[in-house]
């Protein structure tokens, strides 16, 4: 059974203040997505990776694929209280996962003014 | 472009109550989830249709929740009764599964209380 662990399940922090959250797992992912989901909302997908060792950034948020393709970091710069929510790893296995994701537990940031 | 719709976004139901909850997926994806969310916790998926043909609801627990999708667009997920266990938000998802990877797109969910 695959399964994705992430750390910490919960940080708070000071705004302006640096991150790494991480998703983790003993089997190997073809992609892996990450999602931050705010209160009373959906998911909302901000990055997939998918090629070992590779790092995509969107403006403060670094995300890195681990080089055999089991892990995954996602790291802010100068967090900001809107990056606050719930931040969800997803990663599949194509062709057996056959088009099912396995999410990971989350981690809860809250950035404080 | 409309994003995922759900509705109601919130239910409050005693236990034994039926409910129902409606999902109207981005158009043009062919598959459309069904996941539940306790509170802090990832996705689970309860079902997944590609068009109208459910391919995987090994996670429904069949004795209650009810799902179709009739002509393959909108979907409706039905709990029959409701148990107090049952209280979580209901996520509905779609994607178009020919693409390259698996990108979901998430309505806002229904947050179901069962008193």
């Amino acid at each position: 059974t695959q399964l994705l662990e992430q750390s910490p399940q919960f940080l708070s922090i000071q705004e302006g203040e640096n991150l790494t959250v991480y998703c983790n797992s003993s089997s190997v992912f073809s992609s892996l997505q990450w999602y931050r989901q705010e209160p009373g909302e959906g998911p909302v997908l901000l990055v997939t990776v998918v090629t070992g060792g590779e790092v995509k950034k969107l403006k403060r948020l670094t995300f890195q694929f681990g080089d055999a393709r089991k892990d995954s970091s996602l790291h802010i710069t100068a967090a900001q209280p809107g990056d606050t929510g719930l931040y969800l790893c997803a990663g599949e296995n194509l062709p057996d996962s056959n088009y099912q994701l396995i999410w990971g537990a989350g981690t809860k940031l809250i950035i404080k003014p | 472009e409309a994003g995922v719709v759900q509705s109601p976004r919130y239910k409050i139901i005693e236990k034994k109550q039926p409910v129902a909850f409606w999902c109207n997926p981005i158009s043009g994806h062919n598959t459309l989830y069904w996941y539940r969310q306790n509170l802090g916790q990832g996705p689970e998926l309860l079902i997944r249709y590609e068009n109208e043909e459910a391919v995987d609801d090994s996670q429904l627990p069949k004795d209650r929740f009810s799902a179709e999708r009739l002509k393959g667009v909108d979907s409706t997920l039905k709990i029959q009764p409701a148990e107090l266990g049952d209280s979580a938000v209901y996520l509905c998802a779609s994607s178009w599964t020919s693409g390259a990877y698996n990108e979901q797109f998430f309505g806002p969910g229904t947050r179901l209380t069962v008193l």
